[in-house]
């Protein structure tokens, strides 16, 4: 899987879009980006994922770049539930059978009354 | 059933002995994942079944570590002599076939190696 970068921590005040960057800059042709977030002491949840088009659900969007070297995803309307961990991961499209996903460290979003 | 199960939710051993993690996947999901997370810490990966396909066990730490899943469903971490180390929640996942799937996680289970 390619590596992906993020920043550590990020604050967001309720009611405001929360911007989360991420770098995948050695990604392939044939690589999903997934975004999964983890609140305090429950297990990972999905959010979305994309190729390269713009992809939008009821929790987020997500931003691809043209070249696909990074991405962001948007939560329009902040609220304090969303504070979590958020972690961008690439995976694999097609191709044998190894599907798994390899989790970074993440983002550290706090949103802030 | 509605999620992943994970069973126990919490476990303390000691240091030595050995335990067993047990998940249950979503029904009909064929690929499950195991991952491991230690305090403040990231997830770690650990062994990845998909369908009748050999299990993708690169992650696992040692050779005290292992795992299988019984009839394509459910799945059993056992890890021997156990030490402080091994601490942290074990976490299980599980999607339906394809690499366009989102995987769906349990609660995990809290390991304390005492």
């Amino acid at each position: 899987d390619a590596k992906t970068t993020q920043p550590p921590s990020m604050d967001c005040a309720e009611g405001r879009a929360a911007n989360l960057p991420c770098n995948h800059s050695t990604i392939s042709g044939n690589e999903y980006v997934y975004w999964y977030r983890q609140i305090h002491s429950q297990g990972p949840q999905y959010i979305i994922h994309g190729l390269k088009n713009n992809e939008t659900n009821e929790m987020a969007s997500l931003i691809i770049t043209e070249d696909r070297k990074s991405s962001t995803l948007i939560l329009p309307h902040a609220t304090l539930r969303d504070t979590a961990v958020y972690y961008c991961i690439v995976r694999v499209r097609s191709g044998g059978s190894n599907y798994k996903l390899t989790f970074g460290k993440g983002t550290l979003l706090t949103v802030n009354p | 059933g509605a999620g992943v199960s994970q069973s126990p939710s919490n476990k303390v051993t000691e240091k030595g002995k050995d335990v067993e993690l047990r998940c249950d996947p979503i029904s009909g999901h064929t690929a499950l994942y195991w991952y491991r997370q230690s305090l403040g810490q990231g997830l770690e990966f650990l062994i990845y079944f998909q369908g009748n396909s050999a299990p993708d066990k690169s992650g696992l730490p040692s050779d005290r570590f292992s795992a299988e899943r019984t009839g394509g469903s459910v799945s059993t971490l056992t890890i021997q002599r156990t030490q402080q180390e091994d601490s942290a929640v074990y976490l299980c996942a599980s999607s339906s076939s394809g690499a366009y799937t989102e995987a769906f996680f349990g609660q995990g289970t809290r390991l304390t190696v005492v």
